[in-house]
């Protein structure tokens, strides 16, 4: 079946720190990949996204590389601000119809 | 680009009365909208899945009496609450997959319901 394992939080970085969430999958066929983020009593937005192997999302400073032999889409930045902080949650979509699989969502406070 | 409308953000009602929730995109054709319910520090659990004009598929464990789902034009899909209760009190969100292009959902800020 298909399923989205996320790090755990919350995670609790220093402004300017280098974050890294990691994401791993197992999934049917051939799933595009998504990273969403959730500020504060928002919904979700859209990140990053990447539909096939070796390709890079990435948005805003924020990067993750599809990685098919590791099954992973791990999250990274170089270096975070006080405005990243919100719930970042992995997501695949199977490569047939649209029914999305969360992981459980990764909280980042940035601290100044 | 994309967007998807959710109304109201927020609605504090009583217990025993029902809640309207309206989900519209307002940009691009939906077939399909899906509804998620977001407990206090944890993932999205997804409700049901709306198709416009056919009945919603609902899945396991969720009552689809109490969350009466209607998709009844491309860019409307409507949630309510029935008979609502303090433990219904939740984040709810909808998102839109559009009827053609890339496979991504876009989703609605979020109704939070708190039933008193």
């Amino acid at each position: 079946g298909n399923s989205v394992t996320q790090m755990e939080g919350p995670v609790t970085l220093s402004e300017e720190a280098f974050l890294t969430i990691n994401c791993t999958y197992t999934a049917t066929g051939y799933p595009s990949l998504f990273w969403y983020v959730q500020y504060p009593g928002e919904g979700l937005q859209l990140l990053l996204k990447a539909t096939k192997a070796d390709d890079k999302g990435s948005n805003k400073g924020f990067e993750a590389t599809y990685r098919k032999e590791t099954t992973s889409f791990h999250l990274e930045k170089g270096s975070v601000q006080v405005s990243d902080s919100a719930v970042y949650f992995c997501a695949l979509s199977a490569s047939t119809g649209n029914q999305f699989y969360f992981g459980t969502g990764t909280s980042l406070t940035v601290i100044p | 680009g994309a967007v998807v409308s959710q109304h109201p953000s927020r609605v504090i009602c009583k217990s025993g009365t029902s809640v309207k929730i309206e989900c519209r995109s307002l940009d691009f054709q939906a077939t399909t909208m899906f509804w998620y319910r977001q407990f206090p520090k944890k993932s999205l659990m997804l409700m049901a899945t709306s198709n416009e004009g056919s009945k919603a598929t609902y899945e396991q464990g969720v009552e689809k009496d109490k969350f009466l789902i209607n998709h009844a034009s491309l860019t409307l899909s409507t949630l309510t609450v029935t008979s609502a209760h303090p433990e219904d009190s939740s984040f709810y969100i909808c998102s839109a997959a559009r009827v053609s292009g890339a496979n991504v959902l876009t989703f609605g800020a979020g109704s939070r319901l708190t039933v008193l």
